[in-house]
């Protein structure tokens, strides 16, 4: 069975830095792409980073290039987020997930919360 | 960067209704075009991709129909089980986008 479970968040003031962990079991977690996707409070979902499976390829929103680094280590089975420059507009429920057919997010972790605030 | 409307942003319907829920991108996206579920408090669930293929385990009541800027979510007789949020994404190219979801309630 597939597992994916993020942990990291917390709360963190503005202008600070937070990196985020998602751990992958039950699957060959070195052979497929993953994604970043965050949700604000009461908010629709926000597609964040994407890294394929060798970190070839990376992409990012806009709203958070130059801020947040995607990485994973396929020897630890770990896809991270390293964020940076935090405001209080990256307050979020923040989940990872695994690509599959159709380049689609077939399977995403329960999620870890982040709040920014003084 | 590709835009994604969903319509209607939120409906009311009773058990047994079809429910039709379409999604628009701003430029072709060929068939990179998935649907998720997402109950309150609970993690999205991936329900069609490739804008017609069903997910494994997802029950057949859900069908997904389009190809590239028009795609929609049909909802064979609503279950209690499917009053939820629903989201499209096309994943065509970067950066990945989500329409605004469409909210599904009971009337």
């Amino acid at each position: 069975e597939v597992q994916l479970v993020e942990s990291g968040g917390g709360l963190v003031q503005p202008g600070g830095s937070l990196r985020l962990s998602c751990a992958a079991s039950g699957f060959t977690f070195s052979s497929y792409s993953m994604n970043w996707v965050r949700q604000a409070p009461g908010k629709g979902l926000e597609w964040l980073s994407f890294i394929t499976s060798s970190s070839h390829i990376i992409y990012y929103a806009d709203s958070v290039k130059g801020r947040f680094t995607i990485s994973r280590d396929n020897a630890k089975n770990s896809l991270y987020l390293q964020m940076s420059s935090l405001t209080d507009e990256d307050t979020a429920m923040y989940y990872c997930a695994k690509e599959t057919y159709g380049s689609s997010c077939g399977n995403w972790g329960q999620g870890t919360l982040v709040t920014v605030s003084s | 960067d590709i835009q994604m409307t969903q319509s209607p942003s939120s409906l009311s319907a009773s058990v047994g209704d079809r429910v039709t829920i379409t999604c628009r991108a701003s430029q072709s996206v060929n068939n990179f075009l998935s649907w998720y579920q997402q109950k309150p408090g609970k993690a999205p669930e991936l329900l069609i991709y490739a804008a017609s293929s069903l997910q494994s385990g997802v029950p057949s009541r859900f069908s997904g129909s389009g190809s590239g800027t028009d795609f929609t979510l049909t909802i064979s007789g609503l279950q209690p089980e499917d009053f939820a949020t629903y989201y499209c994404q096309q994943s065509y190219s970067a950066p990945r986008t989500f329409g605004q979801g469409t909210r599904v309630e009971i009337k």
